[in-house]
């Protein structure tokens, strides 16, 4: 099985810009997650979509959004871009059955300038 | 309540020696614990995993120790290997969440 695939792998942008980032899971896997990964912050939770519908959302803000489709693919917008968005952006797959594990794809890395 | 502490932030290893990673949580209703093991340019790809009911569980060279008392659980990596070196996160969640709280991270080194 192809394992998650995340596109595109790296981003730059300017303060201000809107980006969208974009996470195909492994084929079967009906739940997608979403984390930040800063050196500073390290791994925190964004949000998590199950059958296009978002069943859990961490403390970020409301520039941080996300939506998933009918054959589970997902994306993830942020708007209005700060320099503190810059950071590796990771997709996590699992079935979305209680206890099923999450399997994260290589990330996209954002750089905002 | 949500948070995952993780110690060290960095160890360095003999070749064939232990390496041992620690973790602490403090909301009781998390009852998965899995380790995490990342490579630079990857994601972090799951190693091993434990549920609060059993006191110790082990993968060939890898076992977690976990004290549900103490609220601590740990990775120990035996006879470590110079490609075991990586980063390595513990995390916990409630099970069915998918909502994964994530510890700090340690960076290990072995040398050769």
């Amino acid at each position: 099985k192809a394992g998650v695939t995340q596109t595109p792998r790296y981003l730059i942008k300017t303060r201000g810009q809107q980006v969208t980032l974009s996470c195909s899971p492994i084929s079967g896997h009906r739940s997608v997650s979403w984390y930040q990964q800063t050196p500073g912050q390290g791994l925190q939770f964004l949000f998590e979509y199950f059958s296009e519908t978002q069943r859990n959302k961490g403390n970020f803000p409301g520039r941080f959004s996300g939506r998933q489709f009918s054959n589970s693919r997902s994306e993830m917008n942020v708007s209005t871009l700060e320099l503190g968005d810059s950071a590796l952006y990771l997709c996590a797959s699992s079935l979305g059955a209680s206890g099923s594990q999450q399997y994260f794809g290589p990330g996209t890395r954002l750089t905002v300038t | 309540q949500q948070q995952v502490k993780q110690s060290p932030q960095s160890l360095i290893v003999q070749k064939g020696g232990i390496s041992i990673i620690n973790c602490a949580y403090e909301n009781t209703a998390f009852d998965y614990f899995p380790w995490y093991q990342q490579f630079p340019g990857k994601g972090p790809a799951l190693l091993i995993a434990i549920r609060p009911d059993v006191s110790e569980k082990k993968e060939g060279r890898f076992t977690i120790s976990f004290n549900k008392s103490a609220k601590q659980f740990s990775l120990h990596i035996m006879d470590s290997q110079p490609g075991d070196s990586a980063t390595y996160f513990c995390a916990a969640t409630i099970q069915g969440a998918q909502k994964l709280v994530f510890g700090q991270g340690t960076r290990l080194t072995i040398n050769p």
